[in-house]
């Protein structure tokens, strides 16, 4: 089965702050990565999908990218309601795998 | 516009059985790929089952064998029985679509299963 390993699993950061979630596959997946916002009590929102695409909706501050087996999601200019948690998940070989989460927190 | 609806949930003891279902709209469960995820209290995502627009299903290694997803196309629903439940499998159960074979792209907003004595 495929691992990915996402990092860190929490940070702290100010409103207007860029921070980079990461997450690394254990085998190839090409392009099957998408991250995903969740908030509490809600359910999961698609933010990236493809690795870099944005689905409409979601705001030009987020950015995906990749380089091999690593995956990172950007967040240029962070907002109020961009205090989360957020999910990779691997679709390119079931069993699917998710990442673990990283929690952004006001600092 | 797209939406998934999940019921079925609610309290079993372990050993016991539950079947969930997914009621969807705006689109049809037999043309896109339909997911479940479940999520343990205060802990992450955990995949589940899928079942492709082929028919074919893939399980997480938790589950295979005592739980089973099926679709409904007369109903446009999607289902999970789930059998010899355990502890563990406490949590939200989500409904989730892929449409594009990319990936889930829109989720339901779920059903609480809880396995306890």
């Amino acid at each position: 089965d495929i691992q990915m390993t996402q990092s860190p699993p929490s940070l702290s950061a100010s409103v207007g702050d860029s921070v980079t979630i990461a997450c690394r596959a254990s085998q190839t997946i090409n392009t099957y990565l998408n991250w995903y916002q969740q908030r509490p009590g809600r359910a999961p929102k698609l933010l990236i999908y493809a690795a870099s695409t944005l689905p409409s909706g979601v705001p030009s501050r987020f950015s995906g990218s990749r380089s091999g087996t690593h995956f990172t999601l950007t967040i240029n200019g962070l907002q109020p309601e961009d205090f989360a948690t957020y999910y990779c998940l691997q679709s390119y070989d079931p069993p699917y795998t998710f990442g673990l989460g990283t929690k952004v927190e006001i600092k | 516009e797209v939406q998934m609806v999940e019921s079925g949930g609610g309290l079993v003891r372990p050993g016991g059985s539950l079947r969930l279902s997914c009621a969807a709209s705006g689109f049809t469960v037999r043309s896109d790929h339909m997911n479940w995820v479940r999520q343990a209290p205060g802990k992450g995502l955990h995949w589940v089952a899928l079942i492709h627009s082929g028919g074919n299903t893939y399980y997480a290694n938790s589950v295979r064998g005592r739980f089973t997803i099926s679709r409904d196309s007369s109903k446009n629903t999607v289902s999970l029985q789930m059998n010899s439940l355990v502890p563990d499998d406490t949590g939200i159960y989500y409904c989730a679509r892929d449409s594009s074979g990319f990936g889930i792209d829109s989720w339901g907003q779920g059903t609480l299963v809880t396995v306890s004595s």
